[in-house]
């Protein structure tokens, strides 16, 4: 079993759609969270960093940690073609001078106007 | 906040080539670097953990003779690709982060082809 779990996709959805994308791990030492959005042939760009149990919120996009279930999730509200991209969820250990991102494979997703 | 700029974006050369790319934190400083190696559709690999004025910690399976990293200031980390081949061409990422805790940042990748 991988330590982070992510469905490739792709997934497709039209413009205004709500989407859900999720990740699940199993390693409890896990305590940071993010989310990643990476357009082609671009570097990864920080949306969502989390610590806790619970939902933080940002504009269109809600992060959301289960720890108990070891379960994440990105919610894209009133989805828009720009959000096309690839979606690559992160999380790392506490302590450590150099702990380490362990990134689930990426969703990608296409908004269709 | 929090941009990191890394050159060049795009690099063809000849094979046996050494190529250098350099990443820098634009606005803040870095006490760590990390550079990231990514195929076609896949995630980012992790190479190589830099701290400031140290040396690299390299992940299992990275020759650390073929990728030099270099990280001599707060801003700047280089990573050379020495004498290479074809099957090093790839997309090559780095990430700065601030501190020891905080999230990592990322440069917009270099796309590395080699002849």
């Amino acid at each position: 079993q991988k330590e982070v779990e992510q469905d490739p996709g792709p997934l497709s959805v039209p413009e205004g759609a709500i989407v859900s994308l999720n990740c699940t791990y199993s390693n409890s030492a896990f305590q940071y969270f993010m989310w990643y959005r990476q357009y082609s042939r671009k570097g990864p760009e920080l949306l969502m960093y989390t610590y806790s149990s619970g939902n933080k919120e940002d504009g269109r996009f809600t992060a959301q940690v289960d720890k108990s279930s070891k379960y994440i999730s990105l919610f894209i509200r009133d989805s828009q073609p720009s959000d096309s991209a690839t979606y690559l969820c992160a999380m790392k250990e506490r302590g450590g001078s150099n702990y380490k991102l362990t990134f689930g494979k990426g969703t990608l997703l296409t908004v269709n106007p | 906040g929090a941009v990191v700029s890394q050159h060049p974006s795009w690099v063809i050369c000849k094979s046996g080539t050494s190529v250098k790319i350099e990443c820098r934190s634009l606005d803040f400083q870095a006490t760590t670097m990390f550079w990231y190696r990514q195929f076609p559709k896949q995630s980012l690999m992790l190479m190589a953990t830099s701290n400031e004025g140290s040396k690299a910690t390299y992940e299992q399976g990275v020759e650390k003779d073929k990728f030099l990293i270099n990280h001599a200031s707060l801003t700047l980390s280089t990573l050379t690709v020495t004498s290479a081949h074809p099957e090093d061409s790839s997309f090559y990422i780095c990430s700065a982060r601030q501190g020891t805790g905080g999230p990592q940042h990322f440069g917009d990748g270099t796309r590395l082809s080699i002849l």
